[in-house]
């Protein structure tokens, strides 16, 4: 495997299930990040990893709970979410956050159904 | 408020031809510019980046436009190809800053 990958890349889940989205990177990077794209909007951060820690919590709601236990490895946890939720779900990765290394490159995505 | 506009939603571009893509900034504070493709069903592609200090960044058949004192900045695509067909996202970021600011993107058509 190679570049970022991201799995499911679709979910269908309930207000009331729980579940979790992942994120792998082979590109020996040490940021990563969540993105989310709704239709007909830009795409927004959520949160940003570096080095395992959380640098950035763009005042996402609690349902969602962002993991990263090593420098390669990002979840998304999901909880109680609402209709609205609905999108795509990017993860990204750069060699380090801003300065010089500031190209992300992104997952295939996947696609959240909340019904 | 978005600082970052991709005015033109689409554009359609005869094979072979020059496609121009452009995107306006508000935040003087942006140190660097960058240009994603997307296919439908797949992440952004990251194709060309530009920094601040610069005003022309060129990789193949792709030429990156910097001006600052209009905060401008447009994507060439020469000769362009049927397989450049995809959404075409520009995004900003500032040295200091960790998320990337992306416009909505322009769909681009290439017609044989």
């Amino acid at each position: 495997e190679t570049g970022v990958t991201q799995t499911p890349r679709h979910l269908v889940m309930g207000m009331t299930n729980k579940k979790s989205l992942k994120c792998e990177q082979h590109l020996g990077h040490n940021a990563m990040y969540w993105y989310k794209q709704s239709a007909k909007k830009p795409l927004e951060l959520m949160f940003v990893y570096n080095f395992k820690e959380q640098t950035e919590n763009n005042s996402v709601p609690s349902r969602f709970s962002p993991e990263c236990p090593n420098s390669s490895h990002l979840f998304l946890h999901l909880h109680t979410l609402q209709p609205e939720d609905s999108a795509l779900y990017l993860c990204a990765s750069s060699q380090d956050t801003g300065g010089a290394s500031y190209e992300q490159y992104f997952g295939p995505g996947t696609r959240l159904t909340v019904t | 408020d978005q600082q970052v506009k991709q005015n033109s939603p689409s554009l359609s571009v005869q094979e072979g031809r020059i496609s121009i893509l452009n995107c306006d900034y508000t935040n003087s504070m942006f140190d660097y510019f960058l240009w994603y493709k997307k296919y439908p069903a797949e992440g952004p592609t990251f194709l060309i980046s530009i920094s601040s200090i610069k005003d022309k960044n060129e990789d193949g058949r792709f030429t990156v436009f910097l001006n600052k004192s209009a905060k401008h900045l447009s994507l060439h695509i020469v000769p362009s190809q049927p397989g450049d067909s995809a959404v075409y996202f520009c995004a900003a970021l500032s040295n200091s800053g960790y998320a990337l600011n992306f416009g909505k993107g322009t769909s681009l058509l290439v017609t044989p």
